[in-house]
C-alpha cells in the first residue's frame, strides 16, 4: 500500500520569497514516482514537478525545486520568488509499478500574499 | 493540442437516479483514470483505463463502473445515486503507461439532492 501526508493544511507566502510545502510517503514498491500538482481556484489538476525515485538529483522546474530524501521517506517542495499566481492547493502525489494510479495528500493550500 | 475534455461540466441529479460522465483524453493518450474529488475525502482514485482495459480499480462500490472505447474516450457511471456521491468527478490522461504524469479536465461537478 501506499500512502501520502502533507502536514501543512495551509501556508502563506509574501509575494517574491520563498515557500516550502512538505511531504513524507510510504510505499512497498521499488520502483515510484514522485509528484507535485497544483489545482488553482479554477480545479483544473496541472502537474508542477515530478521525481523519479531511482534519481537521486533532485527535480526542478525553473522556480520550482524539490528536496527528495528517499531513506527519509520524504519530498518537498521549494518555490522561489513566488508570485502571485502561485496561489492554489498543492498536492503530492506518488504512483509505483506498472501503473498511472496515483496516490494522492490531503493538500496545502497556499496563499501568496502581494 | 485540445486538452482533456469532460462534459457535462456541471449536473445535478436525485437520490437513486443513475449519472454517466464523459471524458475525451488528449489525442494520441492512451491512458484514462477517473478521480473522485471531496472536501471530506480528498482526492481518490476511481479506476484506470489503458487501451480499452481496465488495469486498476479504486476501492469504491460496485456502483462505480466505467469504460473505455477504441478511440480512447472513457466514460464513468455511477447508478442507484446517493447524497454521498456528490463530488467533482476528475479524468485524466496519459500518454504512457506507467509513470503517473497526468493531465486532468476540468471535471465533472456532481450534485445529488
Amino acid at each position: 500500500a501506499q500512502t501520502v501526508t502533507q502536514s501543512q493544511p495551509e501556508m502563506s507566502v509574501q509575494e517574491a520569497e520563498t515557500v516550502t510545502l512538505s511531504c513524507t510517503y510510504d510505499t512497498s514498491e521499488s520502483d515510484y514516482y514522485l509528484f507535485w500538482y497544483k489545482q488553482p481556484p479554477s480545479r483544473q489538476m496541472i502537474l508542477v514537478i515530478r521525481q523519479e525515485a531511482y534519481k537521486q538529483q533532485n527535480a526542478t522546474e525553473n522556480r520550482f525545486s524539490v528536496n527528495f530524501q528517499k531513506a527519509a521517506k520524504s519530498f518537498s517542495l521549494k518555490i522561489s520568488d513566488s508570485q502571485l499566481g502561485d496561489a492554489a492547493m498543492y498536492f503530492c502525489a506518488i504512483s509505483g509499478g506498472a501503473t498511472n494510479k496515483l496516490i494522492f495528500g490531503t493538500g496545502t493550500l497556499l496563499a501568496v500574499q502581494p | 493540442k485540445a486538452g482533456v475534455t469532460q462534459t457535462p461540466r456541471y449536473l445535478i441529479k436525485t437520490r437513486g437516479q443513475q449519472v454517466t460522465l464523459s471524458c475525451s483524453p488528449i489525442s494520441g493518450h492512451r491512458s484514462v483514470s477517473w478521480y473522485q474529488q471531496t472536501p471530506g475525502q480528498g482526492l481518490q482514485f476511481l479506476f484506470e483505463y489503458f487501451s480499452e482495459t481496465q488495469r486498476n480499480k479504486g476501492n469504491f462500490p460496485g456502483r462505480f463502473s466505467g469504460r473505455q472505447f477504441s478511440n480512447s474516450r472513457s466514460e464513468m457511471n455511477v447508478s442507484t445515486l446517493e447524497l454521498g456521491d456528490s463530488a467533482l468527478y476528475l479524468c485524466a490522461s496519459s500518454l504512457q503507461g506507467r509513470t503517473g504524469e497526468l493531465f486532468f479536465g476540468e471535471g465533472s461537478r456532481l450534485t445529488v439532492l
